[in-house]
């Protein structure tokens, strides 16, 4: 099915550890984006793509690091994960510049330790 | 610049009761705006945008809008409420032409209707 899916959809892990989570699209959209959610934060983008190889910074991309080798898959890895990065962790994608809205995942929610 | 308020952390109905979730934005020139809908575990889901034009503007599920360039507002509404549409809501800002193609969101609205 046509798509944004994110994995894993829970994950528990320990300070220092790194992680990676997943975010494939099925439609091809040009641009990806990862979120975090937190209370009384709403939605602070971290790391947004406007096509393969191409990334840049969001307002909170300190402890982060994403690639885009393919045009589908948009990985967000915690290199040495703290406990402040424990959150709801949202990708999303879109299909360029102009007026189209963007479409969510369901979501990682990370538990660090 | 471009910025996103919404003024209530949480807005209780009645069902069959208007719901009214507040939404204002800044923006240096035309807005596009944009809300969301975030049932819980879930992404958030489009409801409705605003581009130009008719400044009601109807979306998914029996919700509208309306724009209102005086008072930089875009209010979510919808005539009758459902227990059911109790959830998380979002609105969202970019600017039309210039600035950055990335949109704003406000800090969400919980939005609980009473049986």
């Amino acid at each position: 099915d046509a798509g944004i899916t994110q994995s894993p959809r829970y994950k528990i892990t320990e300070t220092g550890r790194q992680v990676t989570l997943m975010c494939h699209q099925t439609w091809s959209h040009s641009y990806m984006f990862w979120y975090r959610q937190d209370l009384g934060h709403g939605l602070r983008l971290i790391y947004y793509s406007a096509a393969a190889d191409i990334t840049d910074k969001g307002e909170v991309p300190d402890g982060y690091v994403v690639s885009r080798s393919k045009t589908e898959n948009f990985p967000l890895t915690l290199e040495s994960a703290t406990r402040s990065q424990t959150s709801v962790y949202f990708c999303a994608s879109s299909p360029g510049q102009g007026i189209q809205p963007q479409h969510f995942g369901d979501g990682t929610r990370l538990s660090i330790l | 610049a471009q910025s996103v308020a919404q003024p209530e952390d949480q807005v209780n109905v009645a069902e069959g009761n208007p719901l009214t979730v507040k939404c204002t934005y800044s923006v240096s020139g035309n807005p596009y705006l944009f809300w969301y809908v975030q049932y819980p575990n879930r992404g958030l889901q489009f409801l409705l945008k605003y581009i130009t034009g008719d400044n009601l503007v109807k979306g998914s599920y029996g919700f509208e809008a309306e724009f209102n360039k005086s008072q930089t507002s875009f209010h979510l509404k919808k005539p009758s409420a459902l227990v059911s549409d109790s959830a998380l809501y979002f609105c969202a800002v970019r600017e039309a032409s210039g600035g950055s193609y990335i949109p704003t969101f406000g800090r969400g609205t919980s939005l609980i209707v009473h049986p």
